[in-house]
């Protein structure tokens, strides 16, 4: 059974901090998605990562994927309120997808 | 863009009752997942269907039955309802080969 662990399990910071979510696997996944769920939502797909070592930016986020296609990490700057939420991280590898427990921040203004 | 539409959003039953929960698409993809979230454990797959007909058991799939008779609908069956599944339920398609697109989720309450 591959699983993935995302650490922290919660993190609380105050507005325009900087912060790192890591999602690690003991197995090789050929992509890593990251999504983000706000409360009475579904998840919505924020990045995919495919290649090891890749690095994607969007806006304020930087996600990469580790060498060995186990872990990705999701890097944060100058967090807003409105980055709070619930960040998952899944992997695919055949026809279904492995979502980690995810990361719950909590932006404070 | 994709849409799903999950039915009800929101029930409370009793235990011992059977119930079904369903999940439509708006377009013709081939892969739709039924998903429980519970805290600690995020999203573990219950089962999934890769066309019509064809459906296959997640990692907890034990009392739940599904079905799928036609490309947009997947239904979720809790032949009876226990406690334990007292959860929020998603419902998934496959977009690409690496990306889910989900629905807002059920919310169901066994009392």
């Amino acid at each position: 059974t591959q699983l993935l662990e995302q650490s922290p399990q919660f993190l609380s910071i105050q507005e325009g901090e900087n912060l790192t979510v890591y999602c690690n696997s003991s197995s090789v996944f050929s992509s890593l998605q990251w999504y983000r769920q706000e409360p009475g939502e579904g998840p919505v797909l924020l990045v995919t990562v495919v290649t090891g070592g890749e690095v994607k930016k969007l806006k304020r986020l930087t996600f990469q994927f580790g060498d060995a296609r186990k872990d990705s990490s999701l890097h944060i700057t100058a967090a807003q309120p409105g980055d709070t939420g619930l960040y998952l991280c899944a992997g695919t590898n055949g026809q279904n997808f492995v979502f980690g427990p995810g990361t719950r921040l909590s932006v404070l203004p | 863009d994709a849409g799903i539409t999950q039915s009800p959003r929101h029930k409370v039953t009793e235990t011992g009752t059977p119930v079904t929960l369903r999940c439509h698409q708006t377009e013709n993809h081939r892969y739709m997942y039924w998903y429980r979230q519970d805290p600690g454990h995020g999203l573990r797959l219950i089962h999934y269907s890769y066309g019509v007909k064809d459906t296959d058991k997640g990692e907890v799939s034990d009392g739940y039955s599904v079905s799928r008779s036609k490309t947009e609908d997947f239904l979720l069956t809790l032949e009876s309802a226990t406690s334990s599944q007292t959860s929020v339920y998603f419902c998934a398609i496959r977009t690409r080969e690496t990306e889910a697109f989900f629905g807002q989720g059920t919310r169901l309450t066994v009392v």
